[in-house]
């Protein structure tokens, strides 16, 4: 079936250091969201790109999708101890209805 | 806003024993999707629900059912329990489905013994 890969599972970045994880399809997007969940949390939703190569920022992560829209990086600047937790991308294929289907996650942990 | 009211939170269940897991999505939101969340398998699919009409399904058994009422609340069954079926149920509702982005409940913790 239709996957979506993230991979390393586990990150571990000194506090302050620049933060980069990718998530990968062999299928063309129609659309990828970013969610983050907090150890002991449930998923919160941050962002959605849609377009091809669209760029998104807040405050220290920018999004980016793929000129393909089969790929897209989550880059964080100057990673803070808040930033801990696991970053699933979750992608949904062509069509209005499809399901959301959800990455394995990485999980990054920041070393005070 | 109220946010999505997920009950109960915490579960503990008996081999073979059933459960019924209740979702309340957030006012005006009609699309209600079911997650399975395990350390191993990461967020699998469950269901999708949207006015009250399931529009996706994802690879579980069929003791894995589930339905919405009109007022978009949703209800997830498990039938016939299994050790395996340990893990956080969530909920996540959205205005019309994957197009969306999706706000989840704080999950329902099953342990089956």
């Amino acid at each position: 079936g239709q996957q979506v890969m993230q991979i390393p599972q586990y990150q571990h970045v000194q506090e302050g250091e620049d933060f980069t994880t990718y998530c990968n399809s062999s299928t063309t997007l129609s659309n990828i969201q970013w969610y983050k969940q907090r150890p002991g949390g449930h998923p919160v939703f941050l962002i959605q790109l849609v377009k091809s190569g669209e760029v998104k920022k807040q405050k220290r992560l920018t999004f980016q999708f793929g000129e393909a829209k089969k790929n897209s990086s989550l880059h964080i600047t100057a990673t803070q101890t808040t930033d801990v937790g696991t970053y699933f991308c979750a992608v949904s294929y062509t069509g209005a209805n499809s399901k959301l289907t959800f990455g394995k996650g990485i999980t990054l942990s920041v070393r005070p | 806003k109220a946010g999505v009211t997920q009950t109960p939170r915490y579960l503990i269940k008996t081999r073979g024993q059933q459960v019924t897991l209740s979702c309340s999505p957030i006012s005006g939101h009609r699309s209600v999707s079911w997650y399975q969340q395990t350390p191993g398998q990461g967020l699998q699919f469950l269901f999708e629900y949207f006015s009250e009409t399931q529009r996706n399904k994802g690879n579980f058994p069929g003791r894995f059912s589930g339905r919405q009422f009109s007022n978009s609340r949703s209800e997830m069954n498990v039938s016939t329990l299994e050790l395996g079926d340990s893990a956080l149920y969530l909920c996540a509702s959205s205005l019309a489905g994957s197009p969306h982005g999706y706000t989840f409940g704080s999950g329902t913790r099953l342990t089956v013994v």
